[in-house]
């Protein structure tokens, strides 16, 4: 069964530092790996996923995550935080073995300090 | 890009109502959607998978007579909780996965539903 650990249900960091939320996850065939962002009283919106090729995946507002299989992480980073980041944070794991389920983990919430 | 809408986005109802939440894609095709339940400064949690023309699957330990799942058509997929109780009172969020995609689910804005 695919599970998803976040560690850090908080984080808080100074605005301009860098920023990184990890995640490790389980899954008995290979994942989809995703990050999404939720801010308050509204819906997922994505900032990057995986799912196969490049190990270093891009995505919106200056994030990345590197897939690490070896490590069954896979963390998002930012290298200068700004205010407009602090949210929730989720990872999220998927596979084809699940039915195209997503499994999400507990989130982190991201605090920037002036 | 591929927009999901839900509604109501919020609604306030009182115990023993039943309310209707519909979940929709506005400008593709989706074979299957996903209900996921919210609690505060929790995560989402899976409550059912919706596919168009069939019954809705059911995680464990989801009432499948209290929360009812009706998948219609292609762009709407309901979710009525029956006989509301306070404890149902939770932010709803759906998903849909668009026709012939395996992974990438569009996410609606959420419902947050209060029982009184």
């Amino acid at each position: 069964a695919q599970s998803v650990t976040q560690l850090g249900s908080h984080v808080s960091v100074s605005e301009g530092a860098l920023v990184l939320l990890r995640c490790n996850y389980s899954s008995s065939v290979p994942p989809y790996l995703f990050w999404y962002v939720q801010y308050p009283n509204q819906g997922l919106q994505l900032l990057l996923k995986y799912t196969t090729g490049a190990t270093l995946v891009k995505g919106i507002n200056g994030f990345e995550a590197e897939f690490k299989k070896s490590e069954t992480s896979f963390h998002l980073t930012k290298p200068s935080a700004h205010m407009s980041d602090a949210a929730e944070y989720f990872c999220a794991v998927s596979d084809l073995g699940g039915g195209f389920k997503t499994i999400f983990g507990a989130g982190t919430r991201l605090f920037v300090k002036a | 890009g591929a927009v999901v809408s839900q509604h109501p986005s919020w609604v306030i109802c009182k115990s023993g109502t039943s309310v209707k939440i519909e979940c929709r894609s506005l400008d593709f095709q989706a074979t299957t959607m996903f209900w996921y339940r919210q609690f505060p400064k929790q995560s989402l949690m899976l409550m059912a998978t919706s596919n168009e023309g069939s019954k809705a699957t059911y995680e464990q330990g989801v009432e499948k007579d209290k929360f009812l799942i009706n998948h219609a058509s292609l762009t709407l997929s309901t979710l009525t909780v029956t006989s509301a109780h306070p404890e149902d009172s939770s932010f709803y969020i759906c998903s849909a996965l668009p026709e012939g995609s395996t992974y990438e689910q569009y996410f609606g804005p959420g419902t947050r539903l209060t029982v009184t």
